[in-house]
């Protein structure tokens, strides 16, 4: 079945760097645009990140720009999230989440989530 | 930036009751609105797009109307899953997408 499962959550220190994995499988991953979308504890959802289909355009919130490169392996079905210059208040879980086919901007499918914690 | 503000923030109601949450968008975002749940622990869950649209298996007590910067989604009949938090997300610009805050819905 379609799904898609986070990794390389973890403990970081302020200012360190860390890159999450989103694993696709079970659809035609190649052919969706890919979102990060993230969650402070007990906070509402926070978009972070989007690439297009062929890696081609990639947009982010305002709040990780400069920080955070999102890029994609079409051949190994992976997408990525590299983080650096990571700060107390990029502590979240992490998602990565398909864009729907007919209506770009709207995330259909979702992971479970990666959990990042940035503390000294 | 598109602001969404949702209101109540939390609602409190007996199951079999009807819900009604709003979202309301800082500027007109046609009808570019998507409605999600949320369960503690869970990933979120699409229920609607494009103000109206149900998501495919999203049962009809579910439904979503409005255009320009009021929108609501309808809960006809509450189910004890549906007690969850509710988010309203634009994509009138998808180079920076934004959600609401989110509604709780809890069991009176």
């Amino acid at each position: 079945q379609e799904q898609l499962v986070e990794s390389g959550g973890g403990v970081v220190q302020p200012g360190k760097s860390l890159r999450l994995s989103c694993a696709a499988s079970g659809f035609s991953f190649s052919s969706d645009n890919m979102h990060w979308v993230r969650q402070a504890p007990g906070k509402g959802l926070e978009w972070v990140a989007v690439i297009w289909y062929d890696g081609s355009e990639t947009y982010y919130a305002d709040s990780v720009k400069g920080r955070f490169t999102i890029s994609r392996d079409n051949s190994k079905n992976l997408l990525f999230l590299e983080m650096s210059s990571l700060r107390a208040e990029d502590t979240a879980v992490y998602y990565c989440a398909r864009d729907i086919v007919s209506a770009e901007g709207i995330m259909d499918l979702w992971g479970q989530g990666t959990t990042v914690i940035v503390s000294s | 930036e598109v602001v969404l503000t949702q209101s109540p923030a939390t609602l409190s109601l007996s199951p079999g009751e009807r819900a009604t949450l709003s979202c309301r968008a800082s500027q007109s975002i046609s009808v570019y609105l998507a409605w999600y749940q949320q369960k503690p622990g869970q990933a979120p869950r699409l229920l609607i797009y494009d103000a109206s649209n149900r998501a495919t298996g999203v049962p009809t007590r579910f439904s979503g109307s409005g255009s320009g910067t009021d929108f609501t989604l309808t809960i006809s009949s509450l189910e004890p899953e549906d007690f969850a938090v509710y988010y309203c997300q634009q994509r009138n610009n998808w180079r920076g997408l934004t959600f609401g805050g989110g509604t709780k819905v809890e069991i009176k």
